[in-house]
């Protein structure tokens, strides 16, 4: 059955730098998400994509993030300068639709740790 | 935008018991409700869903009922085993779009 995978599954960085967190989404998905969940807490929404674009974004989703389909299979999330906050657990997600309720199909995620 | 109320937050049963938990939300333009079940560390995965133009769907020992006048939907779960321990997340969305997550409940079954 195929699956969204997600690379890294840890990543640890300091403060201040820059991550890259990366997501291929089933294949014949066109909707794409990332949501995070910090340690505990509930998932949260942090964007979605579609047809190579920003669809919706959350008010987590600043200036600090962005996202990209660089080729054909690739989805990533880069936050460009971390902070102590954003250490959680990112989750890529992808549906084969649009506009129309269905599963959403969840990564393993990318535990992200800012020291 | 859309909020998503869960409850209880933490539940224990014996065995063989039934558990229930329910959502509430609060966008009446939402129109899609899964359930997820998250293991520690683990991704959610989902384990029954159901569209506004239903009231209740059922899947062996799981079941959702949804109330689309009082904007509540619920979980039930039969004959529950350790296995189910978890922590399951209600959801709500319209159009297929983001998933509003409930902040979880955590199902311990006790054998």
């Amino acid at each position: 059955e195929p699956e969204v995978t997600q690379t890294p599954s840890h990543q640890v960085t300091q403060m201040g730098q820059e991550v890259i967190l990366r997501c291929v989404p089933i294949s014949n998905h066109l909707y794409f998400y990332w949501y995070r969940q910090i340690l505990g807490q509930k998932v949260e929404f942090l964007v979605s994509f579609y047809n190579n674009e920003i669809s919706e974004k959350s008010e987590i989703f600043d200036d600090q993030f962005s996202v990209e389909r660089p080729d054909g299979s690739n989805f990533t999330l880069k936050i460009r300068s971390t902070k102590l906050e954003d250490s959680a657990m990112y989750f890529c997600a992808s549906t084969v639709l649009a506009g129309q309720p269905n599963e959403q199909f969840f990564g393993p995620g990318t535990r992200l740790t800012v020291l | 935008g859309e909020n998503v109320e869960q409850h209880p937050s933490t539940l224990s049963v014996q065995e063989g018991d039934s558990a229930v938990i329910k959502c509430t939300y609060s966008d009446s333009a939402s129109n899609y409700f899964p359930w997820y079940k998250q293991e520690l560390g683990k991704r959610p995965q989902l384990i029954i869903d159901i569209r506004s133009n239903v009231g209740e769907k059922k899947d062996q020992r799981i079941a959702v009922t949804l109330n689309k006048t009082a904007k509540h939907f619920s979980l039930h779960i039969t004959e529950t085993q350790p296995e189910d321990s978890a922590v399951y997340f209600c959801a709500a969305s319209k159009r297929g779009n983001k998933l509003v997550f409930g902040a979880g409940t955590i199902l311990r079954v006790k054998s």
